[in-house]
């Protein structure tokens, strides 16, 4: 099966500074990239997600990049501010075949410092 | 988005006893739920996969047994925590696959267990 690998576990930057999370995926037939924020206690919300057809998806200060060759994408937060602290996780499935079947990261400690 | 509401939020039982949780997709039909467990501090961990009209499939390590599941409509799938241990005290979350346009799977509030 799939095996979502996630780095750094946690990562402490200045409010301002970007901040760059790297996930690795085993499954080479994954070709859907999500990544959730979670808030303690609340539901993951899907903040921006990437399918094997593109290489780079952005939407304001959140960017993805994905590199399929590699087998792994990354998570980019530019100009960070302390609501931007929370956990992050990565995820990859194979949209097609199995619905929506996603395998997780371990996740990322962000905390972002006034 | 799509709407995913999970129940209930958080429940403390005794050891020994059963507690059932229900996810229910408000405004859209599910044929496919998913269970997640998550450990504090720790990621989710897919449990099982909710078929409607079928039996669900659960991930390797899982008893099926001690979590039952069942999806009878499309719109409401219910995990049941049998003969709860304090071990099993966790967070459950659930998810739809709601097929939506942009592929995104939608969660549930999730629920708290705490096992005494």
């Amino acid at each position: 099966g799939e095996n979502v690998e996630q780095h750094p576990s946690t990562l402490s930057v200045q409010e301002g500074d970007s901040a760059v999370i790297k996930c690795t995926y085993s499954d080479s037939a994954s070709n859907y990239f999500p990544w959730y924020k979670q808030e303690l206690g609340k539901r993951p919300q899907l903040i921006i997600d990437i399918r094997s057809n593109v290489g780079e998806k952005k939407d304001q200060r959140i960017a993805v990049t994905l590199n399929k060759t590699a087998k792994h994408f990354s998570l980019h937060i530019t100009e960070t501010q302390p609501e931007d602290s929370a956990v992050y996780f990565c995820a990859a499935s194979r949209e097609e075949t199995s619905g929506s079947r996603l395998t997780f990261g371990e996740g990322t400690q962000l905390t972002v410092n006034p | 988005g799509a709407v995913v509401s999970q129940h209930p939020s958080w429940v403390i039982c005794k050891s020994g006893t059963s507690v059932k949780i229900e996810c229910r997709s408000l405004d859209f039909q599910a044929t496919t739920m998913f269970w997640y467990r998550q450990f504090p501090k720790q990621s989710l961990m897919l449990m099982a996969t909710s078929n409607e009209g079928s039996k669900a499939t659960y991930e390797q390590g899982v008893e099926k047994d001690k979590f039952l599941i069942n999806h009878a409509s499309l719109t409401l799938s219910t995990l049941t925590v049998t003969s709860a241990h304090p071990e099993d005290s966790s967070f459950y979350i659930c998810s739809a696959d709601g097929r939506s346009n942009t592929g995104e799977l939608f969660f549930g509030e999730g629920s708290r267990l705490t096992v005494l």
